[in-house]
């Protein structure tokens, strides 16, 4: 059965790095690209973007620029969201979502369960 | 959020309801499909409702989707205890991946 199992929580002082991880099992990593969503408090659900599983080439939505970072270790099927130099804002639930064409669509057809990511000093 | 959506919504077991998901013309009414999502605390968010009114196998058919327009809408009939979630809906503005603000269900 397909399933992305995303790392724990972090808590994380401003100005620090920190580092999530969503390994796929279940199917062929390479065949769905991988995104990347955030829900946080206030903001709901934002689109961060995406990598491709294939050439490894990060997307980032216009607001996911900079400090964030999409990387993948395709020998474990993992795919990595580091983000640089947090701020309180970050503190959010992350999660990876595989792309699917499903019929004549794109669809994020399988989910992590998310990692809280909180930003206190 | 590009895509409204009621904060809130609630219903008793058995009851129907409907959470819409309002958007404009750079989205849904540029012909962009629809996606719903349910989420649940601690879960792998699930998808409900895939090009408008597409359920993958294994969603109750309690569950169904529409769009006309500018809008589109989550209905679940036969309310039950376990439907208590938050709901998004999905699509896209000027090709961009766009999320609604969520709706939280209440099962009273």
């Amino acid at each position: 059965q397909a399933q992305l199992l995303q790392s724990g929580s972090e808590l994380k002082k401003p100005g620090a790095s920190v580092r999530v991880s969503c390994t796929a099992s279940g199917y062929t990593f390479s065949i769905h690209a991988m995104h990347w969503v955030r829900l946080a408090p206030r903001r709901g659900l934002e689109w961060m973007g995406w990598i491709s599983t294939i050439t490894g080439t990060p997307t980032y939505a216009r607001n996911f620029a900079g400090r964030f970072v999409f990387s993948l270790d395709i020998s474990v099927s993992t795919a990595y969201l580091q983000i640089n130099n947090l701020t309180t804002d970050a503190s959010a639930v992350y999660y990876c979502a595989r792309l699917s064409d499903v019929g004549d669509s794109e669809v994020f057809d399988l989910w992590g369960r998310g990692s809280l990511v909180t930003v206190s000093s | 959020s590009l895509l409204t959506q009621p904060p809130s919504v609630s219903g008793a077991p058995g009851q129907t309801v409907t959470i819409s998901c309002a958007g404009n013309d750079s989205n849904l009414g540029a012909g962009y499909e629809v996606h719903w999502f349910q989420f649940l605390p601690r879960t792998a968010p699930k998808l409900l409702i895939y090009a408008n009114t597409n359920r993958p196998s294994g969603v109750p058919d309690r569950f169904s989707g529409s769009k006309s327009g500018t809008s589109s809408s989550l209905v679940i009939t036969g309310l039950q205890a376990d439907d208590e979630a938050e709901y998004y809906c999905q699509s896209r503005d000027r090709g961009l991946r766009v999320f609604g603000g969520g709706t939280r269900l209440t099962v009273l």
